[in-house]
C-alpha cells in the first residue's frame, strides 16, 4: 500500500525559510516522480513543482521560481521541497504526491498535507 | 503558464446527469484530468487525462475533451458526488502543470 508521509510544515515569518518532507513507502520511489501541490486555505489547488524519478529533471511553478527547490533522496525513499524568501501567499496546505504511471500531470496518491502559515 | 476556467458552482437533482467544464488554451494541444475533493480531505482523481479512469472509480465518471475544452460527466450523480471537482492539464509549453479554479458541485 501506497503511504505519503508529510512533515515540516510550521509557522514562518515572511522572507523565512522551510523545508517540508515527504517519506514515500509501499512502491519503487525512483521509479515515479513527484509532485508538490498546494492549497491555500478555502482556496484551489495550486502545483508548485516536480521532480523525475532519478532527478534528471526538476520543473516549477512561476509563482515559486527562484524561491523553491525540489529534491529526492531516493536512498531514503523521501521528497524535499526547500522554500525561501516566503510571502504570506505561501500559507497553505502543502500536498505531497506521486504521479501515475501515465506520466504528469496525473496524480494518483496524494499525502495528508501540512500546513504552511507565513505571518509577520 | 496558461489557465484553466471551470464554473464555480453547480448542481444537480439526484439520479439525473451533470456536466462539470473546463476551458483554457492549453487544452487545445494536452489532455485534461480531474479531481474530486471533499470537506477535510485530500483530493482524490476521478478521471486521468486521455480519459483514462482511475481504479475504483464508478463508470458514471466519464470525461470528454474538444478544442479548448474538456467535461467531467457524472451520469446518475449521487449524494456522495457532493464535492469539489478539479480540472488539471499541463500547460502549453509542457514544462508546467495548471489547475482549474474548481468547481462546487451540489446533490439536491
Amino acid at each position: 500500500e501506497v503511504h505519503l508521509v508529510q512533515s515540516g510544515g510550521a509557522m514562518e515569518q515572511p522572507g523565512g525559510s522551510l523545508r517540508l518532507s515527504c517519506a514515500a513507502s509501499g512502491f519503487n520511489f525512483d521509479g515515479y516522480s513527484m509532485h508538490w501541490v498546494r492549497q491555500a486555505p478555502g482556496k484551489g489547488l495550486e502545483w508548485v513543482a516536480v521532480i523525475s524519478g532519478k532527478s534528471e529533471s526538476t520543473h516549477y511553478a512561476d509563482s515559486v521560481k527562484g524561491r523553491f527547490t525540489i529534491s529526492r533522496d531516493n536512498s531514503k525513499n523521501s521528497v524535499y521541497l526547500q522554500m525561501t524568501s516566503l510571502t504570506i501567499d505561501d500559507s497553505a496546505l502543502y500536498y505531497c504526491t506521486r504521479e501515475y504511471d501515465s506520466g504528469w500531470p496525473n496524480i494518483d496518491y496524494w499525502g495528508r498535507g501540512t500546513l504552511v502559515t507565513v505571518s509577520p | 503558464s496558461s489557465e484553466l476556467t471551470q464554473d464555480p458552482a453547480v448542481s444537480v437533482a439526484l439520479g439525473q446527469t451533470v456536466r462539470i467544464t473546463c476551458q483554457g488554451d492549453s487544452l487545445r494541444s494536452q489532455s485534461a484530468g480531474w479531481y474530486q475533493q471533499k470537506p477535510g480531505q485530500a483530493p482524490v482523481a476521478v478521471m486521468f487525462t486521455q480519459n483514462i479512469r482511475p481504479s475504483g472509480i464508478p463508470d458514471r465518471f466519464s470525461a470528454s475533451n474538444s478544442k479548448d475544452s474538456a467535461s467531467l460527466t457524472i451520469a446518475g450523480a449521487q449524494a456522495e458526488d457532493e464535492a469539489d471537482y478539479y480540472c488539471n492539464s499541463r500547460d502549453s509549453t509542457g514544462n508546467q502543470v495548471v489547475f482549474g479554479g474548481g468547481t462546487k458541485l451540489t446533490v439536491l
